[in-house]
This record gives C-alpha cells, structure tokens and sequence, in this order.
C-alpha cells in the first residue's frame, strides 16, 4: 500500500543553519504531496505542497520539490530560525476516490 | 478564510464512558474525515465520510467508532466504551476534493 518515509528525529540545527528533512514515498498513480508543521500543543499546518512531478512548493522560506524519480519530497530552508522549532510531516493524497492522507512519522527540529 | 470548527477543544472522560466529538466541516465541502494523533506518534487516518456514508475506514476504526452527520452541518465521532488507549488528540478534515482543511483538534484523555 501507499506509505511515506520521513528520516528520523530530532534535528538539531544552530539559527541560520541550512535544513534538510528527507521524505520518500511510494504511491500507486500520481499523488499529491504536501509537507505540514505542527507546533507545540497545537493542530496541523499546511506548509506547501505539490500535486506533480517537477513541481516545487513553497511558503516562509521552505521549499520542496516533487520528484517522481526519486520518489521523494524532501523538505529544505536555506537558514533557520527558532521560531521554526516544531514537528514536520510529509503527506501524500492516495489517488483512491476518498482522497485519503497517509502521513510519515514526523521530524521534529529544534534550533 | 473558513475554517474547519471542532469542539471541544480538550475533554477528560473516564474508561469505559461514551464520547462524542463534534465538527463543523466548511459547508461547501463534500468530503469529510476522522484522523488520530497519539502524543508524539504520526497522524493516522481512521475514516472518511462522502454522500452521508463511510467511504473509507482503517483497521484503527472498529465497531467502537461511529460517524454521523445529523443535520447535514455537523460531523461526530462517537467512541463507545473509550479505553485508556484512545486518548490522543482527534483531528477533523472536510475537502471539496485533494485539498483539507483541518481542524484544530480535540484532545481526549482517557482516564
């Protein structure tokens, strides 16, 4: 079935630090990709999201570009802040008809 | 900009009593759904609702949990007989198709 891989936290990164958070997939079809944050003790944000190959999402510095030949969605910010401190999800949209999220683990960061 | 309502926003229940938690899905929206977060694990999908029936249930979604619509605005989650196991927060979506807007969860302690 439909799943997606995030690398394992926590990533610690001093301010103005570059982040990378991996994210992989593996789909059937074309899904939509999105990455969201969630900061403490509160609900889901959406952050950006893609809905095709080559696409690139992107919103308060972090980009993310889907790749279909690496099956992946890594998430980047070229320097950090500490207000950036919280957990990030990678999502994707099954290609089903109900529209489904499938969400990794999380990554939280702490700068 | 709608907004996905879910109350309440925290509720405390003892083990064994019936809970129900409420949404008020963006009224143009045609999809609706359930997702659980248990503390600091990932988001998972239990069920999703089109054309006033289950379209889509998870493993996690057994005889314990119901959804209803009652009056074509709200959305329920009922679980029956709740166990120490269910206390997480309980996300609420509605989607007019691939894009969700979430609520902002309801956190349940089960006690």
């Amino acid at each position: 079935g439909d799943s997606v891989t995030q690398m394992e936290g926590p990533v610690t990164l001093s301010e103005e630090a570059f982040l990378t958070i991996n994210c992989t997939y593996t789909a059937t079809g074309y899904p939509s990709l999105f990455w969201y944050v969630q900061y403490p003790g509160e609900g889901l944000q959406l952050l950006l999201k893609a809905t095709k190959a080559d696409d690139k999402g992107s919103n308060k510095g972090f980009e993310a570009t889907y790749r279909k030949e690496t099956t992946s969605f890594h998430l980047e910010k070229g320097s950090v802040q500490v207000s950036d401190s919280a957990v990030y999800f990678c999502a994707l949209s099954t290609t089903s008809g109900t529209y489904k999220y499938i969400f990794g683990t999380g990554t939280r960061l702490k700068v | 900009e709608p907004e996905v309502t879910q109350t309440p926003s925290h509720q405390v229940t003892q083990m064994g009593q019936e809970v129900i938690l409420r949404c008020v899905p963006i009224s143009n929206h045609l999809y609706f759904y359930w997702y659980r977060q248990i503390l600091g694990q990932k988001v998972e999908f239990l069920v999703s609702f089109y054309n006033n029936e289950i379209s889509e249930k998870s493993e996690i979604f057994d005889d314990q949990f119901s959804v209803e619509r009652p009056d074509g605005s709200n959305f329920t989650l009922k679980i029956r007989s709740t166990k120490l196991e269910d206390s997480a927060m309980y996300f609420c979506a509605s989607s007019a198709g691939v894009y969700y807007t979430f609520g902002s969860g309801t956190r349940l302690t089960v006690v």
